[in-house]
């Protein structure tokens, strides 16, 4: 049974910081591994989507790497803002005909002005 | 991008009554709808899968006579619970996906029974 563990569970920067958020999961065998943010009462956002065969994608201020046979996976921030405050959410997709979803317990951004 | 819809986006309701959670996929036929439930501080947990047509799967531990998922459509799937209790309040999002991998999600709904 997949296991997806996020570290650290809550994190305080000043803006202009750049930062990792950290992700791992216990089953190598996945379809890809997906980050997402959500914000208080919110649904989800997708950020970034990285096939298993990739190790890496970027959009805009956002770099998310992928060592599949290592089980890890970080979300690299450049330039925090305070618009970047959510809580993010790392989930690991399967490769069962449904392509399940295992989703970590998220990291607690809070970016300070 | 692919858009998926929920209603209503926030609900009260007695405890001992039922009530419904609409999930519509606006822009595309969902396959498959996912319904997942969320604790605060707590991940997503994925409660069942539904194929349009067919009969939902549950996830360990879900009960599927106290959480009825209907898929009649391929553009709608229900979420109804039923005998609602306090322990049952929670945030509901759900999932469709298309005939590729992606899951586009809800904006989630918000019950609390009192």
């Amino acid at each position: 049974k997949q296991e997806v563990t996020q570290i650290p569970a809550a994190l305080s920067v000043p803006e202009g910081e750049n930062l990792v958020l950290n992700c791992s999961f216990t089953d190598s065998a996945i379809y890809n591994l997906q980050w997402f943010r959500q914000d208080p009462g919110k649904g989800l956002t997708s950020l970034l989507l990285i096939q298993s065969s990739q190790r890496e994608q970027t959009s805009g201020r956002l770099n998310a790497s992928l060592d599949k046979s290592s089980g890890r996976s970080t979300l690299y921030i450049a330039a925090s803002q305070p618009g970047d405050s959510a809580t993010y959410l790392c989930a690991a997709q399967g490769l069962g005909s449904n392509y399940k979803l295992t989703f970590g317990k998220g990291t607690l951004l809070t970016v300070n002005p | 991008g692919a858009v998926v819809s929920q209603h209503p986006s926030r609900v009260i309701c007695k405890s001992g009554t039922s009530v419904k959670i609409e999930c519509r996929s606006l822009d595309f036929q969902a396959t498959t709808m996912f319904w997942y439930r969320q604790f605060p501080k707590k991940s997503l947990m994925l409660m069942a899968t539904s194929n349009e047509g067919s009969k939902a799967t549950y996830e360990q531990g879900v009960e599927k006579d106290k959480f009825l998922i209907n898929h009649a459509s391929l553009t709608l799937s229900t979420l109804t619970v039923t005998s609602a209790h306090p322990e049952d309040s929670s945030f509901y999002i759900c999932s469709a996906r298309d005939d590729s991998s992606e899951q586009y999600f809800g904006p989630g709904t918000r019950l609390t029974v009192t």
